[in-house]
C-alpha cells in the first residue's frame, strides 16, 4: 500500500477534452507537488502548493489542495497531445524533513 | 546550470557483476537523493544525504547497496553483486530544501 494513492492509473483522451487526476492520502503534508515525466527523462517539477485549500493555476492546468492538506487533484481543461506524460504527486509528510513520497502515477495519453 | 547529471545512460550487466551508478547534483544544492523507478512499484527512495552526510537509507537494501557522497558535487551508487530484479531506471535529485530537480536516469538492465 503507498502513502500517496493517485487515481486512475491510466486516462487516454480525446484533444480538447477534460480531464481529473486525484493524489490521496490518509497523512498530513506539509507540502504536495505535482511532476510531470516524459519517457527517458526525469520528473519535472510543476507545482508546490504549501496551504489547505489551495488552488493554483499554470495555463490550462489547476492544481487544489485538499482543506486537510491530505489530499490533491490536478484538472486539465481542454487538453493537448503535449500534455502526455506520466503526472506524479508528490509529498512531504510533516516532521520528514525534505523527503518526498510519490504516489504510483498517472499516464496520460492525449490523442490528436 | 546544467542540470543534475547521471552517467551512464545506459548500463547492461551480468548477474553478479558490480555496477557503480553516479551523480552530479546541482551546484550548491545541498540534498541529494537516489531513486529506483520500476513499473510496478513506480518511485521508491533508496537513500538521500543532506551536507553529504546519510540521512536515510531505510529503502536501500544494505546487503548489496551501497551509496557514497565523497563531496558536495559527486555521489555514487554502488550494487554488488548485482541481480536480475535490480532491473530499473534509477534517478539522482538535488534539492535546496525545496523542489527536486532529477537528473534523466540510468537504466539499468542485469542479465
Amino acid at each position: 500500500t503507498q502513502l500517496l494513492e493517485q487515481s486512475p492509473q491510466f486516462l487516454s483522451i480525446q484533444e480538447g477534452e477534460n480531464l481529473t487526476v486525484y493524489c490521496n492520502s490518509s497523512s498530513v503534508f506539509s507540502s504536495l507537488q505535482w511532476y510531470r515525466q516524459e519517457p527517458g527523462e526525469g520528473p519535472v517539477l510543476l507545482v508546490t502548493v504549501v496551504t489547505g485549500g489551495e488552488v493554483k493555476k499554470l495555463k490550462r492546468l489547476t492544481f487544489q489542495f485538499g482543506d486537510a492538506r491530505k489530499d490533491s487533484s490536478l484538472h486539465i481543461t481542454a487538453a493537448q497531445p503535449g500534455d502526455t506524460g506520466l503526472y506524479l504527486c508528490a509529498g512531504r509528510v510533516v516532521a520528514a524533513g525534505n523527503k518526498l513520497t510519490f504516489g504510483g502515477g498517472t499516464r496520460v495519453l492525449v490523442k490528436p | 546550470d546544467a542540470g543534475v547529471i547521471q552517467s551512464p545512460r545506459h548500463e547492461v550487466t551480468e548477474m553478479g557483476q558490480e555496477v557503480t551508478l553516479r551523480c552530479k547534483p546541482i551546484s550548491g544544492h545541498d540534498y541529494l537523493f537516489w531513486y529506483r523507478q520500476t513499473m510496478m512499484q513506480g518511485l521508491e527512495l533508496l537513500v538521500y544525504f543532506n551536507n553529504k552526510a546519510v540521512m536515510d537509507d531505510s529503502g536501500m537494501p544494505k546487503d548489496r547497496f551501497s551509496a557514497k557522497m565523497p563531496n558536495a558535487s559527486f555521489s555514487t551508487l554502488k550494487i554488488q553483486p548485482s541481480e536480475p530484479r535490480d532491473s530499473a531506471v534509477y534517478f539522482c535529485a538535488s534539492s535546496l530544501a525545496g523542489p527536486y530537480t532529477f537528473g534523466s536516469g540510468t537504466r539499468l538492465t542485469v542479465v
